[in-house]
Parts: C-alpha cells; sequence; structure tokens
C-alpha cells in the first residue's frame, strides 16, 4: 500500500530562521515525490517534486526538498523562512504502479512569526 | 487566467438535494482529477479521466456519485441525495500526458456544506 506520512500537524519558525518541514513515504519501488503549498480558500499550487536523479530538487519560492531513499523521507526545506511562507503544506507521492493516483498526507501548518 | 477553474466556490444545500459541481481544466490538458478533502486530512482521490473516458473510480465513489467529461474539456460532479458526511471541499485538477511524471494542476475548489 502506498502512504505518506507528515509527522508534525503545525511547525512554527521565526521569520529569517530555516524551516523543514517533514515527510516519509511507503510505496513499492521507487516513488514520484510532490510537494503542495495551500494558502486558505485556494486550491494546491505545485511546489516541486522528485522523479529520479539529483536527491536535491529546487522548486518555487525558494523552496528545496531533499529526497532520502534509506530513510523513506522527502523534507521540504527552505533556508530564510518568510511570514507569506505561512500556509497548510502537503507532501504527496504517485504510484509508479499506477500513474493516475496521488496520495496525499494529512498537512503540515508552517506558521513563520515576524 | 489560464489555470483550473470551479464553479461555485461555495454551496449550501439541505440533505436530501442534489448538487453539481463545474471543473473548467487547463486548456489542453487531457488529464483531469477529483479528489474530496475534508478538515485536517489531505485530499483523497475520487475519480480520473483521460480526455472523456472516466479510466479509474475510488471506492470513495458511492453510487450517489456520478461525474462526466462528455466532450474531454470541462468536467461536472454530480451528488445525489446529499448527506450531512458529504460536507468537504471538492477539488479538481488537470495534467497534460506527457509521460508518467506529468503534474496535477489544482482548482481552487468547490466547499459544500450539507445542513
Amino acid at each position: 500500500a502506498q502512504s505518506v506520512a507528515q509527522p508534525e500537524d503545525q511547525v512554527n519558525v521565526a521569520e529569517g530562521n530555516p524551516l523543514t518541514v517533514k515527510c516519509t513515504y511507503s510505496v513499492s519501488g521507487n516513488p514520484y515525490l510532490f510537494w503542495y503549498v495551500q494558502y486558505p480558500n485556494r486550491g494546491l499550487q505545485f511546489l516541486l517534486k522528485y522523479i529520479t536523479g539529483d536527491n536535491l530538487v529546487k522548486g518555487s519560492y525558494g523552496f528545496e526538498a531533499e529526497f532520502n531513499k534509506s530513510q523513506t523521507s522527502f523534507h521540504l526545506k527552505k533556508p530564510s523562512a518568510l511570514v507569506s511562507d505561512s500556509a497548510l503544506y502537503f507532501c504527496a507521492v504517485r504510484d509508479r504502479n499506477n500513474f493516475n493516483k496521488f496520495y496525499f498526507g494529512s498537512g503540515t501548518k508552517l506558521n513563520v512569526k515576524p | 487566467d489560464t489555470g483550473v477553474s470551479q464553479d461555485p466556490r461555495h454551496k449550501i444545500t439541505k440533505r436530501g438535494q442534489n448538487v453539481t459541481f463545474r471543473c473548467d481544466p487547463i486548456s489542453e490538458h487531457n488529464r483531469l482529477y477529483w479528489y474530496r478533502q475534508t478538515l485536517g486530512q489531505g485530499p483523497e482521490f475520487l475519480t480520473y479521466f483521460q480526455n472523456e473516458a472516466q479510466l479509474e473510480k475510488s471506492r470513495l465513489l458511492s453510487d450517489r456519485f456520478s461525474a462526466e467529461r462528455p466532450k474531454g474539456s470541462f468536467s461536472t460532479l454530480e451528488i445525489q441525495r446529499t448527506e450531512q458526511g458529504d460536507s468537504a471541499m471538492y477539488l479538481c485538477a488537470s495534467s497534460v500526458q506527457e509521460t508518467s511524471t506529468d503534474t496535477q494542476y489544482f482548482g481552487p475548489g468547490t466547499r459544500l456544506t450539507v445542513l
């Protein structure tokens, strides 16, 4: 069974500090991994994805994520948080055997305080 | 705006009524997906279209739910005899078939409240 876990419901960080939002996955075979962000009353916006190749993936708005196969993790990171980064973040995995399906984590609320 | 659009954005209905939502995907995206998102949860897959063909349906999609994409462009999701448990955000996403790595782009969602 494919699944994604986001162990933290909420992450609090001060503006200017680095941030990490955690994601672990469980899939058969090699995964396709994604991060999306959701602002209030809006749909999900694509941030970045890992398909293959370099384990460090760079995405929109200065975000990056590191794929770690041995730890089955795909943590989202940003060197310096902005107040405007405050939102709900979702990690997702796509089943390589069934490309139609995305499995989303339960989301992590990021609060960046000035 | 060339993104995915959904209509209406909000719908309040009484239990037992039928509702229909519309999704307009990004132009030339041949894949279209419906998801349901409840408070505190990530989106859950409901169904998927490639062009006009509905290729997959989740077990979450009970007999009261039906989705169509008649001309391979916009799609509708109908819920018959709504129940309070149907209250959720219904999200539509689209993608263009390139390889298995195509990215899904989401609309703003339709928030359904069943009284």
